[in-house]
C-alpha cells in the first residue's frame, strides 16, 4: 500500500521560514494537499494540487512537489501557525493517503 | 456559509453497529463528492470512504471495506457512513469532509466530527 512519511516535528523561530517534507514513491507523479489541524479543531485545507492556497489562507503559506517530495513551507511564520500538518494524496488503489503528520512548533 | 454537521456518535459494544449522518448546507450539496475521514485519540488522519456526487463510484478504505457502508440522499442533503461489525480499533472521531480526491482538489469543508468508542 501507498505512504506518505512526514517527520514527526519541526521547530521554528517566529518570523523565520518552516519547511515540513513529505515523501512518498513518485509522490511528484501525483496531487498533494496539505491540512492544518490545531488542537481540538477539524483540519483545515492549506493548499491543494500542490501549490494552490485556498481562499482566505495567508500567502506565507506555499507549497511544492517534484520527485519523491512534497513541501509545505511557511514563510514568517507566526505564533498563530502552530499547529499539526499533514500532506495528503490519492494512490489509484484507490486508497486516498495521509502522511503521519507533523507538529510544528514556534519558540 | 458551508456547513458540515456530524451526528450518530457513541458508545458501542465490539461487534456492534452505528449509523452516522452528515447534515450539509451552505452549498449545492448534490454536486459535490463527499468523504468520511476520521481521527482515533492522539493520532492522524485516515480517510475512511468516498462517494460521487451522484453515487455512483464508491471507494472505502481497506480497513473498513465490508463493514463500513457510504451512502448519501441529495434530496435530504445528507451522507450517511453505516458502519456495523464494530471493532476497538474503530474508536476515533469521525469526519464528513466535503473534496473528491480526482485532480488534487483535497477537502476544502470539513466538519466538527462526532466521536465514536467502541468498548466492553
Amino acid at each position: 500500500s501507498y505512504e506518505l512519511t512526514q517527520p514527526p516535528s519541526v521547530s521554528v523561530s517566529p518570523g523565520q521560514t518552516a519547511s515540513i517534507t513529505c515523501s512518498g514513491d513518485k509522490l511528484g507523479d501525483k496531487y498533494a494537499c496539505w491540512y492544518q489541524q490545531k488542537p481540538g479543531q477539524s483540519p483545515v485545507l492549506v493548499i491543494y494540487q500542490d501549490r494552490k492556497r485556498p481562499s482566505g489562507i495567508p500567502e506565507r503559506f506555499s507549497g511544492s512537489n517534484s520527485g519523491n517530495t512534497a513541501t509545505l513551507t511557511i514563510s514568517g511564520t507566526q505564533a498563530m501557525d502552530e499547529a499539526d500538518y499533514y500532506c495528503q494524496a490519492w494512490d489509484s488503489s484507490p486508497n486516498w493517503v495521509f502522511g503521519g503528520g507533523t507538529k510544528l512548533t514556534v519558540l | 456559509e458551508v456547513q458540515l454537521v456530524e451526528s450518530g456518535g457513541g458508545l458501542v459494544q465490539p461487534g456492534g453497529s452505528l449509523r452516522l449522518s452528515c447534515a450539509a448546507s451552505g452549498f449545492t450539496f448534490s454536486t459535490y463528492s463527499m468523504n468520511w475521514v476520521r481521527q482515533a485519540p492522539g493520532k492522524g488522519l485516515e480517510w475512511v470512504s468516498y462517494i460521487r456526487s451522484s453515487s455512483t463510484t464508491i471507494y472505502y478504505a481497506d480497513s473498513v471495506k465490508g463493514r463500513f457502508t457510504i451512502s448519501r440522499d441529495n434530496a435530504k442533503n445528507s451522507l450517511y457512513l453505516q458502519m456495523n461489525s464494530l471493532r476497538a480499533e474503530d474508536t476515533a472521531v469521525y469526519y464528513c469532509a466535503r473534496g473528491d480526491p480526482a485532480g488534487g482538489a483535497g477537502c476544502d469543508s470539513w466538519g466538527q466530527g462526532t466521536q465514536v468508542t467502541v468498548s466492553s
